[in-house]
C-alpha cells in the first residue's frame, strides 16, 4: 500500500515570502495527488488537484508540482500572509484502483507578519 | 447547501459506553467516510462507504460499526468506547470515482474524549 511522507517540522517563515511544502511518497505512482488545508478546529479543506500527466498546477497563489520519477510533490504559497498560516495535508489514492485516499500527517505553515 | 453536517461536535463518554456519531451530506454523493485525527498525526480511515447499502472497512475499523441505509446518512456506532478512542472523528463524502479525482468534502469534526 501507498505511504506518504510529509515534513513533520512546523515550517515558520515571514510574511510575504514563498513557502514550500514537501509531499514524497513510496510505491506506486498515482493516478493523481490533492492537497488540503486544516485550521485547528475544522475539517481538510480540498485546495487543488494536479494529475500524473500534469507537472505543475496553479491556483492564484498556490503551485503544486508533481514529480514521478521522484516521487515527490512540492505544494508553493507565494507571497504568502498569516491568514495562510495552517496546516496543510497531501492526499494520495490508497492504491490504483479505489477511490479511498490516504493521507499525509500534514505539515504546519506559520506565517509572522 | 450544508455540505457534510457531522453532530454532536463535543462529547465525553466514559469507558464501556456507547454513542453513535451521526453524519450527513446533501450533496448527493455515493462516497462516504469516516476518519479519526490523532495529534500531529494524519487521518485514519476508519469505515467507508461505495453507496447505500455498501460498506467495508478502513484501516482503523476495530471498536467501530457503521451502516449506510440512505446515500444521505452514515452513522458511526462505537460499541464499548475505550480511551484508545479519544480522538477527533471526521466525516467526509465525494461524488463518484473519476469525477474531479475523488475530491473529499468533509464535516466540522467530533471531538471525543472517553474517560
Amino acid at each position: 500500500s501507498q505511504k506518504i511522507e510529509q515534513n513533520s517540522e512546523a515550517l515558520n517563515i515571514q510574511e510575504g515570502k514563498t513557502a514550500t511544502l514537501t509531499c514524497n511518497y513510496t510505491n506506486y505512482s498515482p493516478a493523481y495527488l490533492q492537497w488540503y488545508r486544516q485550521d485547528p478546529g475544522r475539517g481538510p479543506v480540498f485546495l487543488l488537484l494536479i494529475r500524473e500527466n500534469e507537472k505543475e498546477k496553479r491556483k492564484e497563489r498556490l503551485k503544486v508540482t508533481f514529480d514521478t520519477t521522484l516521487k515527490q510533490s512540492l505544494f508553493h504559497i507565494t507571497a504568502s500572509q498569516p491568514a495562510d498560516s495552517a496546516t496543510y495535508l497531501c492526499a494520495l489514492p490508497y492504491s490504483s484502483n479505489t477511490g479511498k485516499l490516504i493521507f499525509g500527517q500534514g505539515t504546519t505553515l506559520q506565517v509572522k507578519p | 447547501n450544508a455540505g457534510v453536517t457531522q453532530t454532536p461536535k463535543f462529547r465525553i463518554l466514559k469507558i464501556g459506553q456507547s454513542m453513535t456519531l451521526q453524519c450527513t451530506q446533501d450533496m448527493n454523493h455515493n462516497y462516504m467516510y469516516w476518519y479519526r485525527q490523532d495529534p500531529g498525526m494524519g487521518l485514519k480511515l476508519i469505515y467507508y462507504s461505495v453507496g447505500a447499502g455498501i460498506t467495508d472497512k478502513g484501516e482503523v475499523p476495530n471498536g467501530y460499526n457503521v451502516s449506510r441505509s440512505t446515500t444521505e446518512d452514515f452513522p458511526l456506532r462505537l460499541e464499548l468506547a475505550a480511551p484508545s478512542q479519544t480522538s477527533v472523528y471526521f466525516c467526509a463524502s465525494s461524488g463518484p470515482r473519476g469525477l474531479g479525482g475523488n475530491i473529499q468534502y468533509f464535516g466540522a469534526g467530533t471531538r471525543l474524549s472517553v474517560l
